[in-house]
């Protein structure tokens, strides 16, 4: 399976900043990636499709990059709202995995 | 509007089977791109996709490491898929999620609330 390694695990900010989340695989996916954000006791919110395709309805102060082994998620001007746990996942094969998170806290 | 519902049994014994359904609503069953998955997350830990069923084809895929402990299945006239794992064992304990795999790709863009369920004799 391939093996997706986001860092850092925990990222301390403050409201207005910038944030950068950096996603690897174990080897090439293309574009094949996703990013969820998650809030304690809630289902992963899918945010972005295909290394960069924002979703519906997200703000565009999320944006995603990156294709092969290395991606990244930043996030412009972060909000109270942001306060969460972000996850990466491949699907480049018929076997989805995805990162370890990453917290983005206080 | 497009639900997913988990439901299922909160507390199993080791070794017992575990079967949760995922009820849905709100998709067209015309499309051929009907997939849906299931995945688990322990507490604290990131989510493990378990298994996929495409709606049309009725083709299967399931996560390498549990393939032998997984069966998913579906009943199209409840709009229902149902994943049964055998042999449940304490590191099971997580909350379970049913997803739509958009267009037959491999991102989950609908989830459900999840159910928790606790391994533990």
């Amino acid at each position: 399976d391939i093996r997706m390694t986001q860092s850092p695990s925990t990222l301390s900010a403050s409201v207005g900043d910038t944030v950068t989340i950096t996603c690897r695989a174990s080897e090439s996916l293309s574009s094949w990636l996703a990013w969820y954000q998650q809030r304690p006791g809630k289902a992963p919110n899918l945010l972005i499709s295909e290394a960069s395709n924002l979703e519906d309805g997200v703000p565009s102060r999320f944006s995603g990059s990156g294709s092969g082994t290395e991606f990244t998620l930043t996030i412009s001007s972060l909000q109270p709202d942001d306060f969460a746990t972000y996850y990466c996942q491949q699907y480049n094969s018929y076997s989805y995995t995805f990162g370890q998170g990453t917290k983005v806290e206080i | 509007q497009v639900t997913f519902k988990e439901s299922g049994p909160a507390l199993v014994k080791p070794t017992q089977t575990l079967t949760l359904t995922c009820t849905f609503s709100g998709l067209s069953l015309t499309t051929s791109e009907l997939c849906v998955a299931w995945i688990r997350q322990p507490p604290g830990k990131a989510p493990e996709w378990l298994a996929r069923i495409d709606w049309d084809g009725d083709q299967k895929f399931y996560c390498t490491s549990l393939k032998t402990r997984l069966t998913i299945s579906k009943n199209s006239s409840k709009n229902q898929v149902v994943l049964t794992m055998t042999n449940m064992d304490p590191a099971d304990t997580a909350t379970y999620y049913c997803a739509r795999i958009r267009d037959g790709e491999g991102f989950f863009d609908y989830w459900g609330q999840g159910t928790p369920v606790t391994v533990s004799s």
